[in-house]
């Protein structure tokens, strides 16, 4: 079975600090996706990477960026974080030849 | 651009009662169509999917088909349990060789006993 885990399931943190959050999966899968899931909105496609060193902005990029220097690991990072970023993320994995992505458990963020 | 619209909810039912979800979308060229499941405090799942027009995805005695003359892929279910309660995403996965998904907002299923 895929198996995508992120670092942490819960996280606080104030205005202003930067925030890393960290989604490894171990398929290797050549793309991986970061969403935010808010009441009412859905999930919505923050970045994703199709392979290593390589990433796209989604619809929502603004306050974000990303890096992938390996193929497992996929990190977000707020750099300067604002209460409007509280939210539960999900990161997402997928195999290039197949079309269903492979969802972590969510890191539910709040800034205060 | 592409788009995926889900009934609103929240939808409840009693157990054993039939279950339909539908979902319709927006799309050019053919995409491939999924419903994904969140249980509370967890990611999503895979339900289901179907890759080309009349294709019927199932899983779990839940149902989809790909109804491309009424760009359609309504979930439905003969018999809900209270373990089905779960919030229900309709997607599809946009062409191209990094497959995007768009959601569709979420449809939050509660069965009581």
């Amino acid at each position: 079975d895929v198996k995508v885990t992120q670092s942490s399931r819960y996280l606080v943190k104030r205005t202003g600090e930067k925030v890393f959050l960290e989604c490894v999966q171990d398929m290797d899968h050549e793309n991986m996706f970061w969403y935010r899931q808010d009441p009412g909105l859905g999930l919505r496609l923050i970045y994703f990477s199709y392979d290593v060193k390589m990433k796209e902005k989604g619809d929502i990029p603004e306050g974000y960026s990303v890096s992938r220097e390996k193929k497992e690991r996929f990190s977000l990072i707020l750099e300067s974080a604002s209460t409007n970023q509280t939210s539960m993320y999900l990161c997402a994995s997928r195999n290039s030849f197949k079309g269903e992505q492979y969802f972590g458990p969510g890191t539910r963020l709040t800034v205060t | 651009g592409d788009s995926v619209t889900q009934m609103e909810g929240p939808v409840t039912l009693s157990e054993e009662a039939f279950l339909t979800i539908n979902c319709t979308y927006t799309a050019t060229g053919y995409p491939s169509l999924f419903w994904y499941v969140q249980y509370p405090g967890e990611g999503l799942q895979l339900l289901l999917k179907a890759t080309k027009a009349d294709d019927k995805g199932s899983n779990k005695g839940f149902e989809a088909t790909y109804r491309k003359e009424t760009t359609s892929f309504h979930l439905e279910k003969g018999s809900v349990q209270v373990s089905d309660s779960a919030v229900y995403f309709c997607a599809l996965g946009t062409q191209g060789g990094s497959e995007k998904l768009v959601f569709g907002k979420g449809t939050k299923l509660t069965v009581n006993p």
